[in-house]
């Protein structure tokens, strides 16, 4: 069966400070990926998404970019943090098949101060 | 882009009756419209899917609806349980089907 992994599970770090969070799926092969933000008592915000190994999509402009090293790795970064970055991240995945459901991760809890 | 409205930001209801959540869209019709449910600190969990040439689909006490003149998805949970209490996105696709945008979620009481 397929599982994700996120980690880690929360984080707190100073404004300017750089971020990676990494995703993994098991079980499955060239699926598609995604990062969401979820701010308090909002929405899933759509970040970025990946059909294949170094293919990212960037749905809005911001300080966090995205890359795609192997098939089942997918990594959220920023080089300087800021305090609107703070927010719930999520990563999922789905099977290439357009309209298939989401697999979401647990979640990475950011806290800029 | 789609904008998506989900009626209320929180619904509260007895248990045992039937819980409706409804989502609207503005622009153009989705292929694919998706439901969701995610607990407090949990990723969302996929419950139903119905494609734009489906008027219903039903999933054990969940009845889904899809309009497409109305633009409007209604989501039903029946004899509903305090167990149901969640927040419910629905999301639509975008990119024929390769990404999804969510509403802003409905959050659920099912009183005792």
């Amino acid at each position: 069966s397929q599982t994700i992994h996120q980690w880690p599970a929360t984080l707190v770090q100073p404004v300017g400070s750089p971020l990676s969070l990494e995703c993994t799926v098991e079980g499955t092969s060239n699926p598609n990926l995604y990062w969401y933000r979820q701010a308090a008592g909002r929405g899933l915000q759509l970040l970025f998404y990946s059909v294949g190994i170094g293919q990212i999509s960037s749905e809005v402009p911001q300080n966090l970019s995205a890359s795609r090293p192997q098939d089942r790795q997918f990594i959220l970064s920023s080089k300087k943090l800021l305090l609107s970055d703070s927010g719930f991240y999520l990563c999922a995945w789905s099977e290439g098949t357009p309209g298939n459901e989401q697999f979401f991760g647990p979640g990475t809890r950011l806290t800029v101060l | 882009s789609q904008k998506i409205e989900q009626n209320s930001e929180a619904l509260n209801i007895q248990e045992g009756k039937t819980a409706t959540l409804t989502c609207n869209y503005t622009n153009y019709s989705p292929a694919y419209l998706q439901w969701y449910r995610q607990d407090p600190g949990r990723g969302p969990v996929f419950l139903l899917l119905i494609r734009e040439n489906e008027k219903e689909k039903r999933k054990e006490r969940l009845k889904v609806t899809f309009d497409t003149t109305l633009k409007q998805s209604l989501f039903h949970i029946t004899a509903s349980q305090p167990a149901d209490s969640a927040t419910y996105l629905c999301a639509l696709d975008e990119n024929y089907g390769q990404n999804f945008v969510f509403g802003p979620g409905t959050r659920l009481s099912v009183l005792p």
